[in-house]
């Protein structure tokens, strides 16, 4: 059954460090999601993206996030300058079409020291 | 998208049906009902969802009252590996909406053996 990738499993940086997070959706999927769920918290939405360009945001995805679809089978999440308070596991979904269910990721655990 | 409410946490011996409610009393006609569920803090998973007829999939059943105020998830034969966060959402099809899921603390369902 194809699903969601994510790598690395688990990032430690250093505040004020970039990180990019990877993610490789299904591979017929149109529709990418980046989520994050600070622990203890609720999932939380970050951003949408279809056809190169980001259809949705929250409040959250900030000028420090970036998302990037870098080849046909990629998806990426860029933290600029990480902070401690983006220390959480972060979700990649996918979907066939816009209002399709979503399939996430296993997730990246992100901790910033 | 409507507001959803749930039962913090519920118990279901290992065997039996798990019957999950769910609150959506202001949901309207074009909002259709999903659930996902998270085993511990692995990514949401994708169980099933409705609009209003009752659905059925390899995993659960859906079961919408006929006014659309409130769904029960039926997992007709719990085990143990069915003890996860259960999340009902209700999201709009269409209109300015790209896929946003908007999850809420959902309800810790416990199978016991």
């Amino acid at each position: 059954e194809p699903e969601v990738t994510q790598t690395p499993s688990h990032q430690v940086t250093q505040m004020g460090q970039e990180v990019i997070l990877h993610c490789v959706p299904i591979s017929n999927h149109l529709y990418f999601y980046w989520y994050r769920q600070i622990l203890g918290q609720k999932v939380e939405f970050l951003v949408s993206f279809y056809n190169n360009e980001i259809s949705e945001k929250s409040e959250i995805f900030d000028d420090q996030f970036s998302v990037e679809r870098p080849d046909g089978s990629n998806f990426t999440l860029k933290i600029r300058s990480t902070k401690l308070e983006d220390s959480a596991m972060y979700f990649c979904a996918s979907s066939e079409a816009r209002n399709y269910e979503q399939y996430f990721g296993p997730g990246t655990r992100l901790t910033v020291t | 998208d409507a507001k959803t409410t749930q039962p913090p946490s519920m118990d279901c011996a290992e065997g039996r049906a798990a019957n999950l409610p769910c609150n959506h009393s202001t949901i309207s006609g074009n909002e259709y009902v999903y659930w996902y569920r998270q085993i511990h803090s692995q990514g949401p998973q994708y169980i099933i969802h409705g609009l209003k007829n009752n659905e059925t999939n390899e995993m659960a059943s859906l079961i919408i009252t006929e006014d659309r105020k409130s769904s029960t998830l039926i997992l007709p034969h719990a085990t143990l590996r069915d003890t996860a966060v259960y999340y009902c959402i209700v999201r709009a099809a269409g209109g300015t909406s790209y896929g946003k899921l908007t999850f809420g603390q959902g309800t810790i369902l416990t199978v016991h053996p």
